[in-house]
């Protein structure tokens, strides 16, 4: 049971460029989430899915974009990367869409836009 | 939307218990209070939640103010493992997308 991976740990991109950050979860969690951490702040949602073929948005989408067809893999996809979309992402999953769930943090994604 | 508001940073001396407070005065009947730590260069790692008693688990206690505008992590004996930030955040039953983390309280422990 490896819990929820990320990869790549670290990605450089260059302005413009286009790139898919991957999250999967063994634990045939319901719900899961994609949030970005910039330095010395706290974690803001970008997306999230409450199960397979259903996604919407959070606190920061535009940029990015999601699908999810399997209970395991949510991946988030940067059309056209910019430096301001440089920073920690960060995948989380839990059990049950809903608030009294533990969620589950993957162990991020450092990204570089230059 | 209901927020939290927590000390930028707090320090305590290993094996000593911890104390971190989060104010939450706009908290909803529906709200659960969450926290939630950050280990350096790791993702969040779940602490305990509740919704109005006091709860317990093996890492750390949480105490909930009867009016419930006011919650207390508490930490019974710190470790230098302890060092982390800590979110206080409330979510919303059903309310998928109300999981604001806020900017937290940095714990530094001393040996």
């Amino acid at each position: 049971n490896a819990g929820v991976t990320q990869t790549p740990k670290f990605q450089v991109l260059k302005t413009g460029q286009s790139m898919t950050l991957q999250c999967a979860q063994d634990m045939n969690h319901e719900y899961m989430s994609w949030y970005r951490q910039d330095p010395g702040m706290g974690l803001r949602l970008i997306h999230y899915s409450v199960g397979a073929g259903i996604t919407d948005q959070g606190e920061v989408p535009n940029g990015y974009n999601v699908s999810r067809s399997t209970t395991e893999d949510f991946p988030l996809r940067l059309l056209s990367a910019a430096p301001s979309q440089t920073s920690v992402y960060f995948c989380a999953s839990s059990l049950i869409a809903g608030s009294t769930d533990t969620q589950y943090f993957g162990p991020g994604t450092r990204l570089t836009v230059l | 939307d209901a927020k939290t508001t927590q000390p930028n940073s707090m320090e305590s001396n290993e094996e000593e218990p911890v104390h971190l407070p989060c104010n939450h005065s706009t908290i909803s009947g529906t709200d659960y209070i969450h926290w939630y730590r950050q280990l350096p260069s790791q993702g969040p790692e779940y602490v305990i939640h509740g919704l109005t008693s006091n709860v317990n688990n093996r890492m750390a206690s949480l105490a909930i103010a009867e009016d419930r505008k006011s919650s207390t992590l508490i930490l019974h004996r710190a470790t230098l493992r302890d060092a982390a930030v800590y979110y206080c955040i409330l979510t919303a039953l059903y309310n998928f997308n109300k999981f604001y983390f806020g900017s937290g309280t940095k714990l530094n422990v001393k040996p």
